[in-house]
């Protein structure tokens, strides 16, 4: 069955304060790895795709990496508006069906 | 601007009774889905379609009903059968089967039980 562990479930920054949020996954063949961010009441907005190991992305104050059993969301010198829940999910390939991780919630403090 | 239209955003049920939860999208996107949302849970499944007349169900559809008749509509009924209906349902549309994963949510619906 696959798998998606995100930690840590909450995390509070100072704003400037850079870190890193980890998604550790279990899969039968990944065909790609997600990130959504969410803010209270409202749906996931996507953010980036990982396709293979080695592979990086960025978005402003965001950039995402991916090996063979992890991947981390780095923000660098987050702000207030950073602060959201973000959510990880892998696509096994085939069988249209997305497994999400619970989610790490973020909080910056001005 | 092209989204995905949820309503209504708040929804209150009393015990018994079936209600829809209406999904419209204007992305001309093949797939849609739905997703039920509960703290401390990951987003689980419950229904999806890849084209119209056709949908599938996914890993907790029971109590549950869809329909696609139109590529833009997607509704979910949320049926007496289902025990336990309190939670955020949120409706989902992507391009199809390649960027399966990339995904684009509705504002979401929430759904209480009285």
């Amino acid at each position: 069955e696959d798998q998606v562990t995100q930690s840590p479930e909450a995390l509070r920054l100072q704003e400037g304060e850079s870190s890193s949020l980890n998604c550790s996954y279990t899969v039968s063949g990944l065909r790609g790895l997600f990130w959504y961010r969410q803010d209270p009441g409202k749906g996931p907005e996507f953010l980036f795709t990982l396709y293979s190991a080695g592979e990086e992305k960025e978005k402003e104050r965001l950039k995402a990496t991916l090996t063979k059993k992890e991947s981390f969301l780095h923000i660098t010198a987050p702000k207030p508006e950073d602060s959201a829940t973000y959510l990880c999910a892998v696509h096994p390939g085939g069988y249209q069906k997305v497994t999400f991780g619970i989610g790490t919630k973020l909080q910056v403090i001005p | 601007d092209g989204g995905i239209t949820q309503s209504p955003k708040y929804l209150f049920r009393k015990e018994g009774q079936n209600v829809t939860l209406s999904c419209e999208q204007n992305l001309n996107h093949d797939a849609m889905y739905w997703y039920r949302q509960d703290p401390g849970q990951g987003l689980r499944l419950i229904y999806y379609s890849q084209i119209v007349n056709d949908f599938q169900k996914g890993d907790i559809a029971e109590g549950y009903s869809v329909s696609r008749e139109k590529k833009e509509s997607f509704p979910l009924t949320v049926t007496s059968a289902q025990k336990n209906p309190t939670a955020f349902y949120l409706c989902a549309s992507s391009i199809g089967s390649v960027k399966t994963g990339e995904l684009f949510f509705g504002e979401g619906s929430r759904l209480t039980v009285l």
